[in-house]
């Protein structure tokens, strides 16, 4: 059983205001990935972390920016949000980049 | 660039029938493939892993294969119950991106 947390499950807020997206595991693992998700679409790596203090851009530009000052938490904030970053963000981690991927349930923000 | 795709993009079935779900991808340089679940509106759920080196992999109703040498993999559900109604991605790790990338799904629904 997957052990990573997603919090807030789901958020609405107005544009321009900061946010930050919470993602935590508890299994120990080093690498960390965030995707964004339209509905009906493909996700789309938007940024990804193989380890402590450790972070990239993925294939999918996003204004968004992530930290990994402890393995376990891989937060994802947007300083000014606007409608166009309404979507599903889903975390995920995995032990190493050949093994199963576990996501957390996902936050679906809607910028109003 | 790697390219993933899953025909259909949504398929109906009466309960109980055996059915495959089809991926695609162009570059067999991989390292693995994984069939994931997904229910409206939350994460994915590592369904089985299949690692470049094997044919197929079993977990209970499920089975998967994987040709790499033609760029196919299969989703074989036997037995189909209306829990079984969900969408289905595939996704593959390429060799040299340590990354996945997913395919748009199918939409499966069991029909009681």
């Amino acid at each position: 059983e997957a052990d990573i947390y997603q919090t807030p499950r789901y958020l609405v807020i107005g544009t321009g205001k900061k946010i930050t997206l919470e993602c935590s595991q508890t299994m120990g693992h080093d690498k960390m990935y965030w995707y964004q998700q339209d509905p009906g679409m493909e996700l789309h790596l938007i940024h990804y972390s193989y380890g402590v203090n450790s972070t990239e851009k993925g294939d999918l530009s996003s204004e968004s920016t992530v930290s990994r000052i402890r393995t376990e938490h891989f937060p994802l904030t947007l300083e000014s949000a606007r409608p166009s970053h309404t979507s599903q963000y889903l975390c995920a981690s995995s032990r190493t980049e050949f093994e199963k991927l576990f996501f957390g349930s996902g936050t679906q923000l809607s910028v109003l | 660039k790697q390219e993933v795709t899953q025909i259909p993009a949504a398929l109906s079935v009466p309960e109980g029938e055996n059915l495959v779900l089809n991926c695609s991808f162009t570059d067999s340089a991989i390292y693995n493939l994984q069939w994931f679940r997904q229910d409206p509106g939350k994460g994915l759920t590592s369904l089985l892993l299949i690692q470049s080196s094997q044919r197929e992999q079993t977990s209970g109703r499920l089975n998967a294969s994987l040709d790499k040498s033609s760029g196919r993999s299969t989703l074989y559900i036997a037995a189909s119950q209306p829990g079984d109604s969900a969408t289905y991605l595939c996704a593959v790790t390429k060799q040299g991106a340590q990354k996945l990338v997913f395919g748009q799904g199918t939409r499966l629904t069991i029909n009681p």
